[in-house]
């Protein structure tokens, strides 16, 4: 079984501020990790993925992620971050040649003035 | 179509009826997964869709929800004698393909049981 743990539900934080939102998993084998944003009445989005080789992944508005197997880790990452930002984003993980996702409950990221 | 469309985007239902909530997935995305969100939880796996294969039933909460595809296109969940635990947004999505490609979700159907 697989399970994907974000301890923070809201992280507040000032703009151009840096962040950083933790995701933590559980798996016996080897596994592809995702970030969604969910921005206010919206849908989900995929803002980045983790499939194999380099273990820092980037998306096109700057958040980043790095894997790291020791840590069973995939925190997101932005150094800057603007009010847009704003939105819940959900860390995901699935196993190789498995589809289903398992999601954490999310992380509400309130980007203010 | 260009994105997977959901319909209704609202549903207000009395307790004890039944609902059916449709998905429209992308053209050639052969999976296809429906989930729940809760206020204030994360996505509950309800079902998973892949091509004409038996479709995994193992996050279905109860035997009052049940979902068919027809082939690889559109989806029905059905949820039989609504209960007020049943209120959620219900999201699908689809892939192209299994594990790597992520998935691409609906707007979602706002279901409200009163």
């Amino acid at each position: 079984a697989q399970s994907v743990t974000q301890l923070d539900s809201q992280v507040p934080v000032f703009e151009e501020a840096p962040v950083e939102l933790r995701c933590n998993y559980s798996s016996s084998v080897s596994v592809y990790l995702f970030w969604y944003v969910q921005y206010p009445n919206q849908g989900l989005q995929l803002l980045l993925k983790y499939l194999s080789g380099s273990t820092l992944v980037e998306s096109i508005n700057g958040f980043e992620a790095e894997f790291n197997k020791s840590q069973t880790s995939f925190h997101l990452r932005k150094p800057s971050v603007h009010i847009s930002d704003t939105a819940e984003y959900f860390c995901a993980v699935s196993n190789s040649g498995y589809s289903t996702l398992t999601f954490g409950k999310g992380t509400m990221l309130l980007v203010s003035p | 179509g260009a994105g997977v469309s959901q319909s209704p985007s609202n549903k207000v239902t009395e307790k004890g009826k039944d609902v059916e909530l449709r998905c429209d997935p992308i053209s050639g995305h052969t999976a296809l997964y429906w989930y729940r969100q809760r206020l204030g939880q994360g996505l509950e796996f309800l079902i998973y869709f892949q091509g004409n294969s038996a479709p995994d039933k193992s996050g279905l909460p109860s035997d009052r929800f049940s979902a068919e595809r027809t082939g690889e296109s559109v989806s029905t969940l059905t949820i039989q004698r609504t209960q007020q635990e049943d209120s959620a947004v219900y999201l699908c999505a689809s892939s192209p393909r299994t594990g790597a490609y992520g998935y691409t979700f609906g707007s979602g159907t706002r279901l409200t049981v009163v």
